[in-house]
């Protein structure tokens, strides 16, 4: 499935490196979204960006930083993470105010390990 | 008390068996309400949305309860294939949609 794509798949950088998360969604959705999935924990919310706007970001350290140039891509830039920030983060996109509102559809994640 | 609360798991069951899931959530103002599947180490994908109506899919029915704000997943003749774990997942409206997840119930089918 081609969707939504995101890479790198799988990244592994030191907690001094600056790295960045792409994703781009092809399903003409208007709403984008970053999560983190850590070990046995639910998926959390990090950011949300609505028509390009970010609407939400859910108290996440300013060493993640999203950008959002358009609807159809999102980029997360990482610098100075902690071995904590290991975990995989996925990008979704959605619909707002369409037929299928609340539905959201994940990119296949990046695996981030932070050495 | 978690804002979306799932059977801990894991529940093994044999091909053929019925199996069901329960999930309860603690915002009386979610609006939307889906389970979602996750093969290990792969993305969450949708398998449906649940509608106060209850509503089913093939061998999969989904029912909510908004009084007691329950929501049920309901798999019959379960295959291999359905091993995974399945996620709860409530939704917040109003320009966005703010997804809130459960910690998922982890599902394996034995022959």
């Amino acid at each position: 499935e081609t969707g939504v794509t995101q890479t790198p798949r799988h990244l592994v950088m030191g907690m001094t490196n600056k790295k960045s998360l792409k994703c781009e969604q092809h399903l003409g959705h208007n709403a984008m979204y970053w999560y983190k999935q850590s070990a046995k924990k639910p998926l959390e919310l990090m950011f949300v960006y609505n028509f390009k706007e970010q609407t939400e970001n859910n108290s996440v350290p300013s060493r993640f930083s999203p950008e959002c140039p358009n609807s159809s891509h999102l980029f997360l830039h990482l610098h100075t993470l902690q071995p904590e920030d290991s975990a995989l983060y996925l990008c979704a996109s959605s619909q707002v105010n369409g037929p299928s509102d609340n539905e959201q559809y994940f990119g296949p994640g990046t695996r981030l390990t932070v050495t | 008390r978690k804002e979306v609360e799932q059977d801990p798991g894991p529940f093994n069951v044999p091909e053929g068996a019925t199996v069901a899931f329960n999930c309860t959530y603690s915002n009386s103002a979610s609006q939307s309400f889906f389970w979602y599947r996750q093969d290990c180490r792969k993305e969450p994908k949708l398998l449906m949305s649940v509608y106060s109506s209850g509503n089913e899919d093939g061998r999969f029915t989904a029912q909510l309860n908004r009084a007691s704000q329950y929501i049920s997943l309901l798999i019959r003749d379960s295959k291999l294939s359905d091993s995974a774990t399945y996620l709860c997942v409530v939704s917040f409206s109003g320009g966005y949609n703010k997804l809130i997840f459960g910690a998922g119930t982890r599902l394996a089918v034995h022959p």
